[in-house]
Order: C-alpha cells, then sequence, then structure tokens
C-alpha cells in the first residue's frame, strides 16, 4: 500500500507570506494527527482529525495556523502570516485504529518549512 | 505535566550492543513507541511495549518498566546503517491516540 504522502518536501518562505502543507494518508485511515519540530526541539503534537472533524487541536500554536480535511481524505495546514518561529519540519502521520496496539501510526517523510 | 528525556547523542562501534534509555513522567499512559528515523526521511517504527518486560525483534530489543517510568532501547551487533535518530514516545490514555516524543537519540555507529 502507498504510504503517507507530504509535499511539499521543502518550502522557503518570506516572513508574512502564506504557506499550504498537504499530507495524503493511508487509504482509509480515518485517524490523522499532524506534529511539528522545530530545531533542537522534540516532535510536538499539533491536532488531531478522526475522518473530517477535529477531535483534538489542543497543541495548535496559534491562530496563523489552519488545518483542515474535508470529505476526510487528504489534509491541509496553512500558516498565515508565517512568522520566524514556524520553521521547522512539519510531520503528518495515519493510523486505522490509534488506541490499540503498536502498530498503528504511519508516517510522512515531513515538509521542511524555512520561513526567511 | 509531560516529560520524555533520552540522551542526546550516543556513538557506539560497529559490531557492538547498544543501549538506549527513556525515562517519562506523563499524566496518561497507553502504550511506550521507540521510532527509528533517519535525517530526512519518516519515522519508522521499531517496538511497542505496554506491559513491564521485554519485547524481541531480531537485533532489537525494547524494556519497559511502567512503575519506574523508564524504558531502553537495545541494538546489537550493530551496522553502519544504524546510525539515525531513535525517538522515544508515550501514547496519551486519553486525547485520541497522540504521541508525546522524547527530543531523539542521535545514534552514530563507527568502524
Amino acid at each position: 500500500e502507498a504510504g503517507v504522502t507530504q509535499f511539499p518536501s521543502h518550502s522557503v518562505i518570506e516572513k508574512g507570506q502564506t504557506v499550504t502543507l498537504r499530507c495524503d494518508p493511508i487509504s482509509g485511515h480515518d485517524n490523522l494527527y499532524w506534529y511539528r519540530r522545530v530545531m533542537g526541539k522534540e516532535i510536538k503534537f499539533l491536532l488531531h482529525f478522526v475522518k473530517e472533524s477535529k477531535q483534538d487541536e489542543s497543541g495548535m500554536p496559534n491562530n496563523r495556523f489552519l488545518a483542515e480535511r474535508t470529505g476526510g481524505t487528504y489534509s491541509t495546514l496553512k500558516v498565515q502570516p508565517a512568522e520566524l518561529e514556524d520553521s521547522g519540519v512539519y510531520f503528518c502521520a495515519s493510523s486505522q485504529d490509534p488506541g490499540q496496539g503498536g502498530y498503528g501510526y504511519t508516517f510522512g517523510s515531513g515538509t521542511r518549512l524555512t520561513v526567511v | 505535566g509531560q516529560n520524555i528525556d533520552q540522551p542526546t547523542e550516543m556513538t557506539a562501534t560497529e559490531g557492538a550492543i547498544v543501549q538506549i534509555n527513556c525515562t517519562y513522567q506523563t499524566s496518561g499512559f497507553n502504550g511506550l513507541f521507540w521510532y527509528q528515523q533517519h535525517a530526512g526521511e519518516a519515522p519508522t517504527f521499531l517496538s511497542y511495549n505496554v506491559l513491564d518486560g521485554l519485547e524481541e525483534k531480531g537485533r532489537f530489543s525494547s524494556f519497559l518498566s511502567r512503575s519506574k517510568g523508564y524504558s531502553y532501547l537495545l541494538l546489537k551487533e550493530l551496522q553502519m546503517k544504524d546510525s539515525a535518530s531513535y525517538l522515544c514516545a508515550v501514547r496519551d490514555l486519553l486525547g485520541g491516540g497522540k504521541l508525546i516524543f522524547g527530543q531523539g537519540t542521535e545514534l552514530s555507529v563507527k568502524p
């Protein structure tokens, strides 16, 4: 089966601009997670979708970040306007049943965002 | 609060054994994961523990003690390709299965 796909793989934008990241989960996976790793820090949870609904968005840094998952398939994460501290690697992961067992999460390769 | 600690860097020799420790203090616990991540690639699943004890999978083993909030990942017969970042992550009991990560341990395997 195809894995989790993220694009772009890299993005360099100027402060104040808008960027949209996309994640295509594994087909049939209802659960989709966004994480972010800022340089030198641990990977941190941003939010969790179940199908098209936001289950938990407690990790979203502020209202400059907007995530959507229309139709419960792919998801987008928009940053508007981007700030320097938004630079980092944004990971997406999907799961069929995240509460059971250890095999449920598949990660994408991430989008490296650089805000200059 | 949520806190997961692991060493930042480790170095080991090809063919040797290395143990990467992880201690955690989290408000909930529903399993501990170890992932391997090569630079620029996706984290890939290595092991999972939810009960105390040792789980063995080929050259990789992982141990968990829930009472001590402690886990380790053991890598045997190290190969150069094992040079990577190793991530310890705890699954939250509530909150839909999100993972709480440690900072990762950068392992360098030398000839």
